[in-house]
């Protein structure tokens, strides 16, 4: 069964440092979307890409955090200085063609900012 | 912006027991889903709702979209040890290309063999 792949799984680093995560959706599948999770909490949105481009990043603190799906497939998460209170669950889900269709979840990366 | 209460937080049962919770929103949704998350992983589809007063099962589990559109419960019938985890509901109200994918803080499920 296609399953979203995301790496790393685990990533430990200190304040101010630069972190990146990684993700491969479901193959064929245009949409795709990443999400915070803090601990206790439900997953929240923070960018949403529709192939290549961006559709909402509303969510996104852009002060600091940028995404990026250059060629509408694999996409790329950064977080540029990490601060303590990025530490979260960082999911990664894909939909075949648009917000109608059902998401499936990556296994997430787990950051921890030291 | 958009909520969704989910209750209860958290459930203690023995096994065998049923299972029932639910989620409210004071928002009208499209679709309703519902999310299983073991520790450590991402969130597993269980079951997704598409129309109002839809009543629909995957094996021990019936999930039902309210007819208000505001509500969904979802029931788990003679559970087992390996139904532990968190239970997330999550609507989609669309808007254009967008849909914001909105959660519940989930409900913990704790069973005792």
């Amino acid at each position: 069964e296609a399953e979203v792949a995301q790496s790393p799984r685990y990533k430990i680093t200190e304040k101010s440092q630069a972190v990146a995560f990684w993700c491969d959706p479901i193959s064929g599948h245009a949409t795709l979307y990443w999400y915070r999770q803090i601990l206790g909490q439900g997953p929240e949105l923070l960018v949403q890409f529709q192939d290549e481009s961006v559709v909402d990043d509303s969510q996104l603190p852009k002060d600091r955090f940028s995404a990026e799906r250059l060629k509408g497939v694999d996409s790329t998460l950064k977080i540029q200085p990490a601060e303590l209170g990025d530490s979260a669950m960082y999911l990664c889900a894909s939909s075949p063609s648009g917000v109608t269709d059902t998401q499936y979840f990556g296994p997430g990366t787990r950051l921890t900012v030291l | 912006g958009q909520q969704l209460n989910q209750s209860p937080q958290s459930m203690f049962i023995q096994e065998g027991e049923d299972v029932s919770m639910n989620c409210t929103s004071s928002s009208i949704f499209n679709t309703w889903l519902w999310y299983k998350q073991d520790p450590g992983e991402g969130p597993v589809l269980l079951i997704a709702l598409y129309k109002a007063g839809e009543l629909t099962s995957n094996g021990r589990l019936t999930a039902q979209f309210g007819i208000t559109r505001k509500d969904s419960f979802l029931n788990i019938s003679a559970s087992i040890p390996s139904d532990v985890g968190i239970y997330f509901c999550a609507g989609i109200n669309y808007g254009g290309s967008q849909g914001n994918l909105i959660f519940g803080k989930g409900t913990k499920l704790s069973v005792k063999p």
